[in-house]
């Protein structure tokens, strides 16, 4: 366990509609990310973080904004929340794991769905 | 374009028997690769790595091989047990700042 919430758990809201998603960490870690699961699609990579204030756009960042004014929050905005959208949201952060090399620990994730 | 590819979507094993899960990946620059394991409403978890200097590693009843001519990892699991069902992600860096997951496989052990 990694010290990884995500708020909300669940989220129904409305296309059009900004939505925020918020995960905190109580390790102190550098690296933070954002991904979407989707059938078909695994895991993909929406934003990333490596510092408060840095952070650097994944593969499927269109639609998305991150903010990171503390190292222990990350938060995911989607400013106009569109049907597409609808997905399941995971954040993770990036520790010392495995033989000798990083690993990500993630938290239990965001189910979002966009009516 | 998909980096990480795991062309098995499902995969059923009798309990007790092995399970081989299958990855492959197309950029040579990946130095170091990783399993993950998801149950259903969960986070992914970490299960294994390996790095590129080396071709296999262990741990337990998890076994993780590379093949880097072939671009090609695959997890092994003896013997599968029905615990082990969930939908397992391989996962490579190069920098260990982005990390690329393959679409799952989901693996089924029958009791």
């Amino acid at each position: 366990d990694a010290g990884i919430t995500q708020s909300p758990r669940h989220k129904v809201t409305e296309t059009g509609t900004p939505v925020t998603l918020r995960c905190h960490q109580t390790e102190n870690h550098r690296y933070m990310y954002w991904y979407r699961q989707d059938p078909g699609h695994g895991l993909r990579l929406i934003h990333y973080s490596y510092g408060v204030k840095d952070t650097d756009k994944g593969e499927v960042s269109d639609g998305y904004s991150v903010s990171r004014s503390k190292t222990e929050d990350f938060l995911l905005t989607l400013e106009s929340a569109t049907s597409s959208q609808t997905s399941v949201y995971f954040c993770a952060i990036r520790a010392s794991g495995g033989t000798g090399g990083e690993t990500q620990y993630f938290g239990p994730g965001t189910r979002l769905l966009v009516l | 374009d998909q980096q990480v590819k795991q062309n098995s979507p499902s995969l059923s094993v009798q309990e007790g028997r092995i399970s081989i899960l299958n990855c492959d990946y197309t950029n040579s620059m990946f130095d170091y690769f990783l399993w993950y394991k998801k149950y259903p409403a969960e986070g992914p978890t970490f299960l294994i790595s390996i790095s590129s200097i080396k071709d296999k590693n262990e741990d337990g009843r998890f076994t993780v091989f590379l093949n880097k001519s072939a671009k090609h990892l695959s997890l092994h699991i003896v013997p599968s047990q029905p615990g082990d069902s969930a939908v397992y992600f391989c996962a490579a860096t190069m920098t260990g700042n982005q990390f690329y997951f393959g679409t799952g496989t989901s693996l089924t052990v029958i009791p």
